[in-house]
């Protein structure tokens, strides 16, 4: 069955970069991309990017160009996203998903990341 | 970025009744529309995909509509674990979501 396990919890003081894992399996990984998806305590869902397990191509929500890098290692199924230059407001439930190649909805999430970001 | 607005923000209900939740898109994204539960603490779950279309594995009571601007998620006949909040989510350019709806017990 197909499964998306992330990283542990993470505190970090601000200015500090924090990076998230997103391990697949259940599924050839390099057939889908993988989404970045995080969410404010008591907020709505807001898509942070999308990279393409295939051959890395990556697509940054504009708020966060130059913040944000996502990467992949086919050798392990793994996605990463690493966030720069935190700010409070970059606390956050972070998760990644995966996207289908048609319609482009998010079919399989991962358990979600808490980012905690605080002096 | 192409806005998508939800609507109501939240809503009561009791189990048994039929919910509608709307969801208006500020561009024509064609059937690129896709709806999602979320409970608390825990990831959102696809719902309906392309509009209309059932994720495998979610109940028949479930059922999506619209196309071009105009969407809906229709819950025919509440059951106790329906009571969560509820995205809609475009992905015909970069994605958004709307701003949710709190679906709960009347």
């Amino acid at each position: 069955q197909v499964q998306l396990v992330q990283s542990g919890a993470e505190v970090k003081k601000p200015g500090a970069s924090v990076k998230v894992s997103c391990k697949a399996s259940g599924y050839t990984f390099t057939s889908y991309g993988i989404s970045w998806v995080r969410q404010a305590p008591g907020q709505g869902l807001e898509w942070m990017g999308w990279i393409s397990a295939y051959n890395g191509n990556t697509n940054y929500a504009q708020k966060l160009q130059g913040r944000v890098t996502m990467t992949t290692d086919t050798s392990t199924s793994t996605a990463y996203m690493e966030l720069r230059s935190l700010r409070s407001d970059d606390t956050a439930v972070y998760y990644c998903a995966r996207e289908d190649r048609s319609w482009y909805y998010f079919d399989y999430w991962g358990q979600g990341t808490l980012v905690t970001v605080s002096s | 970025d192409i806005r998508v607005t939800q609507s109501p923000s939240s809503l009561s209900a009791s189990v048994g009744d039929r919910v509608t939740i709307t969801c208006r898109s500020s561009q024509i994204i064609n059937s690129y529309l896709n709806w999602y539960q979320q409970h608390p603490g825990k990831a959102p779950k696809l719902l309906i995909y392309a509009a209309s279309n059932l994720q495998s594995g979610v109940p028949s009571r479930f059922s999506g509509s619209g196309s071009g601007t105009d969407f809906t998620l229709t819950i025919s006949g509440l059951q106790p674990e329906d009571f969560a909040t509820y995205y809609c989510q475009q992905s015909y350019h970069s994605p958004t979501f709307g701003q949710g709806t709190r679906l709960e017990i009347e």
